[in-house]
């Protein structure tokens, strides 16, 4: 069986101060790990995922999340925050069983809130 | 493209009556979900569908219902309606990316149902 953990649920920061948003997974078979942020009322959205290739993944308006196999971990970080960046964000694995792939399974989720 | 939509928005339900979560996809994709998400639990999987004509439970089925007549519609039933199913639901569907070879999906905005 898979699980995610993460750590935090709830990360306050200030405008402009950098952020990570910690993320563990355990599982017995290979996964994928997505990153999706859902903004207040809204539904979830893909912001960026780890299938192969790089261990460094970025989106599109500077997060970035870096796979460590040795840790199990996936964690989301941002240089410098906006408050448009307050949001929930969740961590998924989707285990790959040799072809055959299983369901997302998600983290509890981490609430950013971004202060003046 | 519209997406992935979902109704009604919102909805209190007295306990005992029921109820049906309509979900409408335009985007052709095989596999279609239904999710619960609970304050401080992330999101969990009560049923899917790899196609029309296709269903199966997830992790909390109990209390729903899901059928899939068509590729575009999957809704999502609820008999007896008890205060343990406020929550809100999302709907997903999702595509095979095949030059990463696996499935991403999309989420509908959610309906937030409230039991008493």
């Amino acid at each position: 069986a898979q699980s995610v953990t993460q750590l935090d649920s709830q990360v306050p920061v200030f405008e402009e101060a950098p952020v990570e948003l910690r993320c563990n997974y355990s599982s017995s078979v290979s996964v994928y790990l997505f990153w999706y942020v859902q903004y207040p009322n809204q539904g979830l959205q893909l912001l960026l995922k780890y299938l192969s290739g790089s261990t460094l993944v970025e989106s599109i308006n500077g997060f970035e999340a870096e796979f460590n196999k040795s840790q199990t971990s996936f964690h989301l970080r941002k240089p410098s925050v906006h408050i448009s960046d307050t949001a929930e964000y969740f961590c998924a694995v989707r285990p790959n069983y040799g072809g055959s792939q299983g369901n997302l399974i998600f983290g509890k989720g981490t609430k950013l809130s971004v202060k003046p | 493209n519209a997406g992935v939509t979902q109704t009604p928005k919102f909805r209190i339900l007295k306990i005992g009556q029921s109820m049906t979560l309509q979900c409408t996809q335009d985007m052709n994709h095989n596999y279609m979900y239904w999710y619960r998400q609970d304050p401080g639990m992330g999101l969990k999987l009560i049923y899917y569908s790899v196609g029309a004509g296709i269903t199966d439970k997830g992790e909390v089925p109990n209390g729903y219902n899901v059928s899939r007549s068509t590729t575009e519609d999957f809704p999502l039933r609820l008999e007896l309606a008890a205060p343990s199913q406020t929550s809100v639901y999302f709907c997903a569907s999702s595509y095979l990316n095949l030059l990463a070879g696996v499935y991403e999906q999309y989420f509908g905005p959610g309906t937030r149902l409230t039991v008493t």
